[in-house]
Formats: structure tokens, C-alpha cells, sequence
């Protein structure tokens, strides 16, 4: 059980598009969904928390209009990376947060070339 | 402000046992310490998660003092696959927000 599906795993987008990840909990109801970026040789670093209905709250340094969190339902969470840029390309994984605790995805590598 | 600190790096041999150890000052009172491994290229993997006292699973125990301000993650024999990322993940409450943070990772190098 506990089994959050994350896709895509691999994206490449041309910049100036926008590429949208999708984070769902396939057997539980996810309350908070966190997403999280990861730079090379970096820890991985919290971005955004989101709770169902309710909006993001982004951590400092994270602008909330290039990344767009939705989280409409308990078992759906989306990122989307507006006009991204090279220097969005990063591992992004998300974490989703039940009665139970939380549990990951297997992450997105966006590449914007 | 909450904050995890761990070791850069540490260096082993095969066959010893490792401990690393994260320090949380300001962890949520209800929370879990969970450890994940990451090799590169690849999302983290779950290793042991623990509340209090101490964890053990097949693959690593799990030691958190009483005032859970700390833990420490030990592997009992280490082998050269072991060579990865650690990190430990910890929740906190900021600003009347729960956070749910990663730790800066200790690169452990394992040598044969």
C-alpha cells in the first residue's frame, strides 16, 4: 500500500514551454502533497507544500508563478514549470503526506533545452 | 529556525559499520525520523524509519535519544554498493506550516 505515482519520469522541453508533472496517491488520501528539487550533487530541497483545496505555500526563493501548484483533490497533486529555462532542468519528486505518514514518488529529471 | 545538519562525508571499508548521525533541534513533537538512500541518477530509497529509542530492520538500525533531538543511522557491515547519498527527513512546524525537510546528505564512500 502507500504508493504514489509520479509522472513523467523523464521529460525534455524546448525553453519557453511549459511542462506539467503529475503527482497522484493511488491507494490513500493525501492531505499535504510537498514537492521537492533536487540540483546535481545537491541535497533535495523543499519547494512547495500544498494542502487539498487550499493554496501552495512556497518556500523562500521559489517563485509561485513559474511554479504552479494545484492540488484539487486528496489523491492528485500537479507541478507545472511555466516558460522553463536551462536552469529549471533539475530531479523533481514529490511526497505525499496520509493518516499513515508520508511517501515519495520516483521523481521527474526535466531537461529544458 | 529548523534546521538538520549532518556530516559531508565519511569514508569506510568494507565489512565495517558505519553511523551517521543527524542533529533536528526543532522537530515536530508527533513526527517520524525516516533515513533514505540515493545513488545518483535515481530518487532517494527508504531505509528505517523510527519515533523513539531504537529501530532495526535487514538492512540498518536506527538510534533516537530521548529527546529525539538527534539521530543516528548505523549500517552494520558495510559493503562497496553501499557507496551512496544518505539523508535524513525530518518535519517541522514554521510559521504554523508543517515542513517536511531533507537533511544535507552525507556522502558515505565505502573502500574495498
Amino acid at each position: 500500500g502507500a504508493v504514489v505515482s509520479q509522472h513523467p519520469s523523464r521529460v525534455i522541453c524546448k525553453s519557453g514551454t511549459s511542462v506539467k508533472i503529475e503527482c497522484r496517491s493511488l491507494d490513500f488520501q493525501a492531505t499535504t502533497m510537498f514537492w521537492y528539487r533536487q540540483f546535481p550533487k545537491q541535497s533535495l530541497m523543499l519547494m512547495a507544500t500544498s494542502n487539498e483545496g487550499s493554496k501552495a505555500t512556497y518556500e523562500q526563493g521559489v517563485e509561485k508563478d513559474k511554479f504552479l501548484i494545484n492540488h484539487a483533490s486528496l489523491t492528485l497533486s500537479t507541478l507545472t514549470v511555466t516558460s522553463a529555462h536551462p536552469e529549471d532542468s533539475s530531479f523533481y519528486i514529490c511526497s505525499a503526506r496520509g493518516d499513515f505518514g508520508y511517501t515519495f514518488g520516483s521523481g521527474t529529471r526535466l531537461t529544458v533545452v | 529556525l529548523a534546521k538538520t545538519t549532518q556530516p559531508i562525508s565519511m569514508d569506510s571499508y568494507e565489512g565495517q559499520e558505519v553511523n551517521i548521525t543527524c542533529s533536528h533541534n526543532n522537530i515536530a513533537t508527533n513526527d517520524y525520523i525516516t533515513w533514505y538512500q540515493q545513488f545518483p541518477s535515481q530518487g532517494p530509497r527508504f531505509i528505517i524509519q523510527g519515533y523513539k529509542t531504537k529501530v532495526t530492520n535487514e538492512v540498518a538500525s536506527l538510534f533516537i535519544p530521548a529527546d529525539r533531538k538527534s539521530s543516528t543511522l548505523s549500517l552494520p557491515r558495510v559493503s562497496l554498493s553501499d557507496t551512496a547519498v544518505y539523508y535524513c527527513l525530518v518535519g517541522f512546524w514554521m510559521d504554523s506550516s508543517y515542513k517536511l525537510i531533507f537533511g544535507s546528505g552525507t556522502r558515505l564512500l565505502v573502500r574495498p
